[in-house]
C-alpha cells in the first residue's frame, strides 16, 4: 500500500524559512515523479512544484519560484520542500503526491494527508 | 498558464439524481485531464485520468468524458458517499493546474 506522510509544518513568521519532508512508502520511490500541492483552508488545490525521478528537471507554480526548492532523496525514499521568504498568502496545507510517470508530470495518483503551514506574526 | 473553470462551482441533489460536472479550459489539453474528489479534513482521490479513463477501485457510476477544451463528469446515480467536492486537473506539457472545485451537497 503506497503511504505518503508529511512532516515539517507550523507557525512561522513571514519572511523566515520552513522546511518539510515527505516519507513514502509501499512503491518504488525513485520510480517516479513526485510533487508538492497545497490548498489554503477552505480554499482550492494549487500545485507547487514537481521532481523527476532522477533530479534532473523540477519545476514551479510562478508564486514560488525563486523561494521554494524541492528535493529528493532516493536512497531515504524521501522528498524535501525548503521554503525560503515565507508570505502570508503561503498558508496552506501542503500535500505531498505521487505522479504515475517517472520522467514527465502528469497527474497525482496518491497523496499524504498534508501538513499544515501557517505564515503569520 | 492554462486556466480550468468548473461550473457550476456548488450543486444541491439528492440521492440517486444523475449529477454533471463541467470543466472548461483555456486552451486545448487533448486528453489530458483529471477529475478528484475531496471531503472535508481528507486529501483529494483521483476518480479519473486522462479524460475519461475510471481509476483502479473507483465505483463505474463515476464516468468522464470529452476532449480538447470541454470535459465533464458524470455520477450516474449520487450516493450517501459521494457528497464533497470535486476538483479538474490539467496536465499538458508541463503545465498543471487545477479548477476551482465544484461542491456536491445534500438537497
Amino acid at each position: 500500500e503506497v503511504q505518503l506522510v508529511e512532516s515539517g509544518g507550523g507557525l512561522v513568521q513571514p519572511g523566515r524559512s520552513l522546511r518539510l519532508s515527505c516519507a513514502a512508502s509501499g512503491f518504488f520511490f525513485d520510480d517516479y515523479v513526485m510533487h508538492w500541492v497545497r490548498q489554503p483552508q477552505g480554499r482550492g488545490l494549487e500545485w507547487v512544484s514537481s521532481i523527476t525521478w532522477n533530479s534532473n528537471v523540477m519545476d514551479y507554480a510562478d508564486s514560488v519560484k525563486g523561494r521554494f526548492i524541492i528535493s529528493r532523496d532516493n536512497a531515504k525514499n524521501s522528498l524535501f520542500l525548503q521554503m525560503n521568504s515565507l508570505r502570508p498568502e503561503d498558508t496552506a496545507f501542503y500535500f505531498c503526491a505521487k505522479d504515475v510517470d517517472r520522467s514527465s508530470p502528469h497527474y497525482f495518483d496518491s497523496w499524504g494527508q498534508g501538513t499544515l503551514v501557517t505564515v503569520s506574526s | 498558464d492554462i486556466q480550468l473553470t468548473q461550473s457550476p462551482s456548488s450543486l444541491s441533489a439528492s440521492i440517486g439524481d444523475r449529477v454533471t460536472i463541467t470543466c472548461r479550459a483555456s486552451q486545448t489539453v487533448k486528453k489530458w485531464l483529471a477529475w478528484y474528489q475531496q471531503k472535508p479534513g481528507k486529501a483529494p482521490k483521483l476518480l479519473i485520468y486522462e479524460a475519461s479513463s475510471l481509476q483502479y477501485g473507483v465505483p463505474s457510476r463515476f464516468s468522464g468524458s470529452g476532449s480538447g477544451t470541454e470535459f465533464t463528469l458524470t455520477i450516474s446515480s449520487l450516493q450517501p458517499e459521494d457528497f464533497a467536492t470535486y476538483y479538474c486537473q490539467q496536465y499538458s506539457l508541463y503545465s498543471r493546474t487545477f479548477g476551482q472545485g465544484t461542491k456536491v451537497e445534500i438537497k
